[in-house]
């Protein structure tokens, strides 16, 4: 079945960077791009970005254009998120996901368990 | 960026109560429109994507309608398992955005 399994929690403080895993399995994942929701606590879900697993091609989120970078180990079928220059409000729940692309539709059918990043000083 | 606004924010029902959570978009989307539950401490889990078609595994008893800017979420018969939060989120355009979410409570 289709897994995508994060790396741990992680802290961090202002100003440092994070990098987070997703390692996929049970699927081809040259076929799947995959991409990146955070969810701040208690609040809802924001896109960060995607990432074409096959040929590398990135898509960021206006907002994180800059700070982000994805990147994929197709050796290792993992796929990777940087965070650089974190601040207090980065610290969310940072999940990854499948993007499934069809006739008029963009859609995540399947996430990883999440990883928490607190910024804190 | 299209704005997704969700109603209600929060809903109490009871067990097989019939339910429906509204998702407005700022401007046009055609029926690129999704939907997520999430449940406390879980990654949220994808229930119908194109605006009516379900997941493979998602219970009939959810159900999508809509089309343009204005769609909807009905679960037919409230189960226990139903009680979480519900998100929209459209693909129309560049970035995805989902709405504030919908909390659904047991009554």
């Amino acid at each position: 079945q289709v897994q995508l399994l994060q790396s741990g929690a992680e802290v961090k403080k202002p100003g440092a960077s994070v990098k987070v895993s997703c390692k996929a399995s049970g699927y081809t994942i040259l076929n799947y791009g995959i991409s990146w929701v955070r969810q701040a606590p208690g609040q809802g879900l924001e896109w960060l970005g995607w990432i074409s697993v096959s040929n590398g091609h990135t898509n960021y989120a206006q907002k994180f254009q800059g700070r982000v970078t994805m990147t994929t180990d197709t050796s290792t079928t993992t796929v990777y998120m940087e965070v650089r220059d974190l601040r207090s409000d980065d610290t969310a729940i940072y999940y990854c996901a499948r993007r499934v692309i069809g006739y008029n539709t963009e859609h995540f059918d399947n996430w990883g368990q999440g990883t928490l990043v607190t910024v804190s000083s | 960026d299209i704005q997704m606004t969700q109603s209600p924010s929060s809903l109490s029902a009871s067990i097989g109560d019939r339910v429906t959570i509204t998702c407005r978009a700022s401007q046009y989307i055609s029926n690129s429109l999704n939907w997520y539950q999430q449940k406390s401490g879980k990654a949220p889990n994808l229930l119908i994507y194109g605006t009516t078609s379900l997941e493979t595994g998602v219970p009939s008893r959810f159900s999508g309608s809509g089309s343009g800017t204005d769609f909807t979420l009905t679960i037919s018969s409230l189960q226990p398992e139903d009680f979480a939060t519900y998100y929209c989120q459209q693909s129309y355009s560049t970035p995805p955005t989902f709405g504030q979410g919908t909390r659904l409570e047991i009554k």
